[in-house]
């Protein structure tokens, strides 16, 4: 079956824009978390949505947010963006049986 | 805080020679330990996991030990191949999708 997609795969956009990013996980998997992956802080977990609704969130500013589809698909939105926000941005989707999550390629943002 | 210690930062090794990476997770209510192989230009890959109420696990050339007592735990490569080549990643969570990870090890694979 079909891997996690994302899209894009890549970004670039400039201090102040907003950007929205967007991710599909496996069919039937109806979990799904975003990481932030930088080279000076490693993987960092954002958020996790479940049927839509957000679970846990990670230490980030309210400018990132997320929302959840009712098929599952996930987009995440980052407002005001900063240079500190240029990372690779991956999105996990589980299903609800099991602990396993399945990383997508991940979307590179570069911020100038 | 939640905080995953990783193990070394670069590995080198020679093809055949085993390799091992070690974490140390300090949250006692962690229960699921999964590894992650990370290729350049990829997402994470899952390569093994183990769950709080077991102490080793093993598939084909690779094997995860948990040691609960010392929040412990360590990736076990044998027979390795330039293709094991990558970043690998440690991660725990407890009973949420929140994983948090080690900071990664570099392995190298040299023929």
């Amino acid at each position: 079956k079909a891997g996690v997609t994302q899209t894009p795969r890549y970004l670039i956009k400039t201090r102040g824009q907003q950007v929205t990013l967007s991710c599909s996980p496996i069919s039937g998997h109806r979990s799904v978390s975003w990481y932030q992956q930088t080279p000076g802080q490693g993987l960092q977990f954002l958020f996790e949505y479940f049927s839509e609704t957000q679970r846990n969130k990670g230490n980030f500013p309210g400018r990132f947010s997320g929302r959840q589809f009712s098929n599952s698909r996930s987009e995440m939105n980052v407002s005001t963006l900063e240079l500190g926000d240029s990372a690779l941005y991956l999105c996990a989707g589980r299903a609800g049986h099991t602990d396993t999550q399945y990383f997508g390629p991940g979307t590179r943002l570069t911020v100038l | 805080g939640e905080n995953v210690e990783q193990h070394p930062s670069t590995l080198s090794v020679q093809e055949g020679d085993s390799a091992v990476i070690k974490c140390t997770y300090s949250d006692s209510a962690s229960n699921y330990f999964p590894w992650y192989k990370q290729e350049l230009g990829k997402g994470p890959q899952l390569i093994i996991d183990i769950r709080s109420n077991v102490g080793e696990k093993k598939d084909q050339r690779i094997a995860v030990t948990l040691n609960k007592t010392a929040k412990h735990f360590s990736l076990h490569i044998t027979e390795t191949q330039p293709e094991d080549s990558a970043v690998y990643f440690c991660a725990a969570s407890t009973n949420t999708d929140k994983l948090i990870f080690g900071t990664g090890t570099r392995l190298q694979v040299f023929p």
